[in-house]
């Protein structure tokens, strides 16, 4: 079973739209969370990190949310653009906090006109 | 360099050769990262390196994957005699330290296609 799961598997929204992506994970422990946009045929890029300690992190129009209760996080887009079309990734460090990271299998968005 | 590089971008072999592939990690990071992405799969964990040592290889699938880091700078990652199933993205990383707060960074990866 993967530790770190993704909803939905995939989204196409309008642009200008706003969207949601969701993150269950069941990493323990783990020392924090981040969120990475993966371009087709590029590398992962780092959009958020969180430790366990905080709830919200926003870097432009993306906002990740935190519950570590739950072992719950969302990536929020809004105002969504042509360029934000790209694989979500959420990957949590651990388990073992420390360097390891266990990473979902991503939320494919595409942004259409 | 500015980033993370990889080569070669795309490799094609057939089955039961060698491949290496090479990253060239951030200058001044210590940590250095191996990860194999498959096709509607995540990316998997291979292998960890602080400096030249790697304290962390379990993600390695089996002893036909070896790799190793020179001079805290290079890695090079090889396979050998290549099994269709090994066909997927190998993503090194680099981040300036071992510590989880250490943001990864990415390199482009490598596409290996085993015939």
């Amino acid at each position: 079973k993967n530790q770190v799961e993704q909803s939905p598997q995939s989204l196409i929204i309008l642009e200008g739209k706003n969207c949601t992506l969701q993150c269950n994970y069941t990493v323990s422990p783990f020392s924090n969370l981040r969120w990475y946009k993966q371009d087709t045929g590029r590398g992962p890029v780092s959009l958020t990190i969180m430790t366990f300690s905080e709830n919200t992190k926003s870097n432009g129009r993306y906002t990740a949310t935190l519950d570590a209760d739950t072992k719950q996080s969302s990536l929020h887009i809004t105002a969504s653009q042509l360029s934000d079309s790209a694989s979500y990734i959420c990957v949590v460090s651990g388990p073992g906090g420390g360097n390891k990271l266990t990473f979902g299998t991503g939320t494919q968005l595409k942004v259409e006109l | 360099g500015a980033g993370v590089s990889q080569s070669p971008s795309n490799k094609v072999t057939e089955k039961g050769k060698d491949v290496e592939l090479r990253c060239d990690p951030i200058s001044g990071h210590t940590a250095l990262y191996w990860y194999r992405q498959s096709l509607g799969q995540g990316l998997e964990f291979l292998i960890y390196f602080q400096g030249n040592s790697a304290p962390d290889k379990s993600g390695l699938p089996s002893d036909r994957f070896s790799a190793e880091r020179t001079g805290g700078s290079v890695s090079t990652l090889t396979i050998q005699r290549t099994q269709q199933e090994d066909s997927a993205v190998y993503l090194c990383a680099s981040s300036r330290g071992p510590q989880g707060g250490n943001e990864q960074f990415f390199g482009p990866g490598t596409r290996l296609t085993v015939l």
